[in-house]
């Protein structure tokens, strides 16, 4: 158990408002990330963090930003929600780096109407 | 080509089964690989990391093959509770980005 929740666990919103999900982790990680899943794309990476206040871009950012003013708490806001954002989002922390095995949250699912 | 490709299944078989699925990645620098499980409306969870020499884990054995550029993953023994998405996951090295790279899945549903 790597000590990963996530909130809201469901949240339906409506187009055009803001939605922030939280991630929290109990063991002082550095790395963090969230990705979005969605069927006939598997894991897209959205944001990482490799540190408080040091946070960068993944494959698929546009329309997200990020947050991280404590080490064991990871936010991402959707600053304007679409349709097209509707997903589930998982956080995900790593011990050892980017390039190593990372553990997930339980995810959140949104929905944008 | 896709970073990672997977054949997404389904597999369907019968307990008692051998499975093996396969996995290609296109980049050769490469250096960390692992298989993932996932169950239906969960999140992924590690099944295991793949070393260079191949590695096994009671029912399950990892292969790589880096002149290939293929990974396997062998089921032995199918139980129904192994019935999940199989999800086969690269790194992209540090000087290159830095992150992990996971496939789509391979869905495997085993029938009693």
């Amino acid at each position: 158990d790597a000590g990963i929740t996530q909130s809201p666990r469901h949240k339906v919103t409506e187009t055009g408002t803001p939605v922030t999900l939280r991630c929290h982790q109990t063991e002082n990680h550095r790395y963090m990330y969230w990705y979005r899943q969605d069927p006939g794309h598997g894991l897209r990476l959205i944001h990482y963090s490799y540190g408080v206040k040091d946070t960068d871009k993944g494959e698929v950012s546009d329309g997200y930003s990020v947050s991280r003013s404590k080490t064991e708490d990871f936010l991402l806001t959707l600053e304007s929600a679409t349709s097209s954002q509707t997903s589930v989002y998982f956080c995900a922390i790593s011990v050892r780096g980017v390039s190593y095995e990372q553990y997930f949250g339980p995810g959140t699912r949104l929905t944008v109407t | 080509r896709k970073e990672v490709e997977q054949d997404p299944g389904p597999f369907n078989v019968p307990e008692g089964a051998t499975v093996a699925f396969n996995c290609t990645y296109s980049n050769s620098a490469s250096q960390s690989f692992f298989w993932y499980r996932q169950d239906c409306r969960k999140e992924p969870k590690l099944l295991m990391s793949v070393y260079s020499s191949g590695n096994e884990d009671g029912r399950f054995t990892a292969q790589l093959n880096r002149a290939s550029q293929y990974i396997s993953l062998l089921i032995r023994d199918s139980k129904l509770s192994d019935s999940a998405t199989y999800l086969c996951v690269v790194n992209i090295p540090y000087n290159q980005g830095g992150k992990l790279i996971f496939g789509q899945g391979t869905e495997l549903s085993v029938k009693p």
